[in-house]
């Protein structure tokens, strides 16, 4: 069974660029939510989509919009880009009992 | 709203000295409470989920246990490799399966 991977592994960014993170989800889980991490922080909700169709945001402005695919893969794309943004963005999808099953992360850095 | 607040902040131990770390939550209606161990700079792995008051499940040196209002994670004659941050998560009934994870609680074991 292969598990959550996301890509890049790194990525640095200017203020005001765009950026686009992937994750392919767990083998078989048709759901998959984004966090961001900020250091030392727990993992904050930005958006859960469930066989293509968002099912849940969290406090996020529109400018961090998503995408899910048939094959349940998954984008996170951040327009115009602000030094807060630089966090660890994790990709997760959901298991039958609602754990979640996180991948590596991609870590932001906005200079 | 969700509530979720871990305790302590930063737990130092010595191997073999076993402690406990503090989940409280407020949440209308548990679908399920979940700990998770992130290691620096990767996802969270998921450990265990609780779903009930009185319910504890295990896993090598970790117990988990829940009650109405707070869960525990216990560790047994931690080792060094315990040496993580454990978060935890609580996902209610209202509306989808978003869970809400707290800040979490960075322990490091000495040898």
């Amino acid at each position: 069974e292969t598990g959550v991977t996301q890509s890049p592994t790194h990525l640095i960014k200017t203020r005001g660029q765009q950026v686009t993170l992937r994750c392919s989800s767990q083998s078989g889980h048709n759901t998959v939510s984004w966090y961001q991490q900020a250091l030392g922080q727990g993992p904050q909700f930005i958006f859960q989509y469930y066989r293509e169709e968002e099912n849940g945001r969290g406090n996020f402005p529109p400018r961090f919009s998503g995408l899910q695919f048939p094959n349940y893969s998954s984008e996170l794309n951040v327009n115009a880009l602000e030094l807060d943004d630089s966090a660890l963005y994790l990709c997760a999808s959901m298991g039958s009992s609602y754990e979640q099953y996180f991948g590596p992360g991609t870590r932001l850095t906005v200079t | 709203e969700d509530q979720v607040t871990q305790s302590p902040e930063a737990l130092r131990l010595q191997e073999g000295e076993s402690s406990s770390l503090n989940c409280s939550y407020t949440v209308s209606g548990l679908r399920g409470l979940f700990w998770y161990r992130q290691d620096p700079g990767k996802g969270p792995e998921f450990l265990f989920t609780l779903y009930s008051a009185g319910e504890e499940k295990e896993k090598e040196r970790l117990k988990a246990t829940l009650t109405k209002k707070e869960s525990f994670l216990h560790i047994t004659a931690p080792k060094p490799e315990d040496s993580a941050t454990y978060l935890c998560a609580v996902a209610g009934t209202g509306g989808s399966y978003i869970p809400t994870f707290g800040r979490g609680t960075s322990l490091i074991v000495h040898p």
